[in-house]
């Protein structure tokens, strides 16, 4: 059974620390990469898709790196702000298919 | 705004009860998709609808069923839900299957199962 794991499960920050947490995944078994964050009442939203090993992806104050050959990528969130509290899910593509193999999440607080 | 909408987004049922949760979108996609995630853990695939054409993954309890009567909408149906049904249900959308498959999803329905 492949399994993609998220680490840590929860993370509380405060309001201006940067952060970071991790993607794991068999590094013998990959096509693409996914990062979303699911907002509290919301729906998921896709922040990068990742598919190079050394892919490294901006959007505004969150960042991600791909490593394929070590089986990891990293989401970074620099001066965290309460508006980025949310689960960021990721999710690996084994091949061009539909199907995506999630991971259970990191769940992110930021204190005001 | 073209999106992909669920309703409702809180159901509570009793032990045996059938339920139907309902996804529509309008984004005018090929697949929808149904996705149940249980507390603290991964988002699971159910199933997909390509157009009309059904496909169950291996593990979905036969309590499980879906329905597509047109593009535009989606339900899950629960014969008999049990307590470990209780779980968040996920409905997203895809323009295809391979290549142009993103996918775009809904706020999710949150089951409970007293």
């Amino acid at each position: 059974i492949l399994n993609v794991e998220q680490s840590p499960q929860s993370l509380h920050v405060q309001e201006g620390d940067s952060t970071n947490f991790t993607c794991s995944f068999p590094s013998s078994n990959f096509y693409a990469l996914h990062w979303y964050r699911w907002e509290t009442a919301k729906s998921p939203e896709a922040l990068f898709v990742m598919t190079l090993n050394g892919d490294e992806k901006k959007k505004g104050r969150i960042s991600a790196t791909l490593n394929t050959k070590e089986g990891y990528s990293y989401l970074y969130i620099k001066g965290s702000q309460p508006e980025d509290s949310a689960t960021y899910l990721c999710a690996l593509r084994m091949d061009s298919s539909y199907k995506l193999i999630f991971g259970s999440g990191t769940r992110l607080l930021v204190r005001p | 705004d073209a999106m992909v909408i669920q309703n409702p987004r809180y159901q509570v049922t009793q032990f045996g009860k059938p339920v139907t949760l309902s996804c529509s979108q309008t984004l005018n996609h090929n697949v929808m998709y149904w996705y149940q995630q249980k507390s603290s853990q991964a988002p699971k695939l159910l199933f997909h609808y390509y157009d009309k054409d059904f496909n169950n993954e291996a593990d979905t309890p036969d309590n499980f069923q879906s329905r597509r009567p047109n593009t535009s909408f989606c339900f899950l149906d629960i014969r008999s839900p049990g307590l470990g049904d209780a779980a968040m249900y996920l409905c997203a959308t895809s323009v295809d299957r391979v290549g142009n498959n993103e996918q775009f999803f809904g706020p999710g329905t949150r089951l409970t199962v007293l």
